[in-house]
């Protein structure tokens, strides 16, 4: 079946360095995909998100670049900290699926200091 | 700090009880959703409801039965659940009432012990 699917499954980072987290998508349709922090005992916290017309998108701190063509997706982190220590998942929207939300397996982060 | 709220955070329940799990938000939403998540698992979409009204349920036991009294509000009733049923249930919430393309916020989660 279709599916988001993360290449790493754990991170281990030391603080200050900047952190990558991948994500391969395979549906076609989905046009809009969103970053979540899940902290240990909390529920998943919106980061960021990006639109398919779009290839980069900053916020504060992070970085989302979406490559259609291979269908890859990517989460950097700058200057990680101990704080950003979490689950992410990347996640993604079907046009053609209403409002389901199709979930990464997740990368677990972890910042050394 | 989410502006979807969930009570209770915790709650143990026997496989014989009837018990409720609720979930406001007043970002003036049109969606709302019932997540379940396993440990170390991603979540899992149980059931959308679009302007008040239940557009996807993903084949979810008839155990679990939602309920959305108004725009603001959405409930999840519990009864006869099995222990495999533990896990945390999250309700989100989007501004879209078809869910689509728009931001999907999640709150702190309801921990569900079933016994």
């Amino acid at each position: 079946g279709e599916s988001v699917g993360l290449h790493l499954p754990t991170l281990s980072v030391q603080e200050g360095d900047n952190s990558i987290i991948n994500c391969a998508y395979s549906n076609s349709a989905s046009d809009y995909f969103i970053w979540y922090k899940q902290e240990s005992g909390k529920g998943p916290q919106f980061i960021i998100d990006i639109r398919s017309n779009m290839d980069k998108r900053q916020g504060q701190r992070v970085t989302v670049l979406l490559n259609k063509t291979v269908k890859h997706l990517s989460l950097q982190i700058a200057a990680t900290q101990p704080g950003d220590s979490a689950v992410y998942f990347c996640a993604e929207n079907p046009w053609d699926q209403g409002g389901k939300l199709i979930f990464g397996q997740g990368t677990e982060l972890s910042v050394k200091p | 700090d989410t502006e979807v709220t969930q009570t209770p955070k915790h709650l143990v329940m026997g496989m014989t009880n009837k018990k409720s799990l609720k979930c406001e938000q007043h970002m003036g939403h049109r969606a709302m959703y019932w997540y379940k998540q396993k440990a170390k698992k991603p979540p899992e979409l149980m059931f959308v409801y679009s302007y008040e009204k239940l557009s996807i349920n993903e084949s979810v036991p008839s155990r679990f039965s939602p309920e959305c009294p108004n725009s603001s509000l959405l409930n999840l009733h519990l009864h006869a659940l099995q222990p495999e049923d533990s896990a945390l249930y999250l309700c989100a919430s989007s501004q879209d009432g078809q869910g689509r393309g728009n931001t999907i916020y999640f709150g702190e989660g309801s921990w569900l012990t079933v016994v």
